[in-house]
């Protein structure tokens, strides 16, 4: 497996309360994303990093926010949690954007649980 | 709308059997991409085909690509229990905006 660690693994939290996840990576790739998988819905994007301190929207950026200081780590911050961020948030990186040259890894995901 | 739908939704098969997993898309592509999901991990990258390909294997993995009808297939030939998973298809594009992935086939392969 690719050197990408989520944490936390599990999460439980009210509706209102700020959320981070954090995604850190060992392989040095230029390019981090982060992904809530529903069902029936696939995996759509949240936001990705090409970069330290680069980031952009993705499918699905509303209620969320991102980071990344260091090329290792990539935190996505959900500011007032509510119901509908209940979901699977997979973390994953590559060498080329949009996987041209190069797949996506990822992590093992968090499971968060917005009551 | 989703730019990758795969069909069919979910596939129950016997060990030793093959099975085909089709994905459709919409756009032009630069290339696609399928992985596979075992419950409660992430996804693990499986094989690439670019737009100028027609066909890849990878050990039982047979991958097609005809980009006249936007469509793909994954065979997976003598299916074992291991094999069950729930597998995506991924399209990339010539921009090199991010791809976009379909629902998932739930694969079962029974003992």
């Amino acid at each position: 497996d690719a050197g990408i660690t989520q944490s936390p693994r599990h999460k439980v939290t009210e509706t209102g309360t700020p959320v981070t996840l954090r995604c850190h990576q060992t392989e040095n790739h230029r390019y981090m994303y982060w992904y809530r998988q529903d069902p029936g819905h696939g995996l759509r994007l949240i936001h990705y990093s090409y970069g330290v301190k680069d980031t952009d929207k993705g499918e699905v950026s509303d209620g969320y926010s991102v980071s990344r200081s260091k090329t290792e780590d990539f935190l996505l911050t959900l500011e007032s949690a509510t119901s509908s961020q209940t979901s699977v948030y997979f973390c994953a990186i590559s060498e080329s954007l949009g996987g041209v040259n190069s797949p996506l890894h990822f992590g093992n995901g968090t499971r968060l649980t917005v009551t | 709308s989703q730019q990758g739908e795969e069909d069919p939704q979910a596939l129950s098969i016997q060990e030793g059997e093959n099975a085909t997993m089709n994905c459709s898309y919409k756009t032009s592509i630069n290339n696609l991409q399928w992985y596979r999901q075992n419950s409660g991990r992430g996804l693990v990258h499986l094989i690439l085909i670019r737009s100028n390909e027609r066909e890849k294997h990878s050990g039982r993995l047979r991958v097609t690509l005809d980009t006249s009808k936007k469509s793909s297939s994954l065979l997976i030939t003598a299916s074992r229990a291991a094999d069950t998973a729930s597998y995506f298809c991924a399209t990339g594009f010539f921009n090199g905006q991010n791809f976009v992935f379909g629902p998932g086939t739930r694969l079962s392969v029974l003992p």
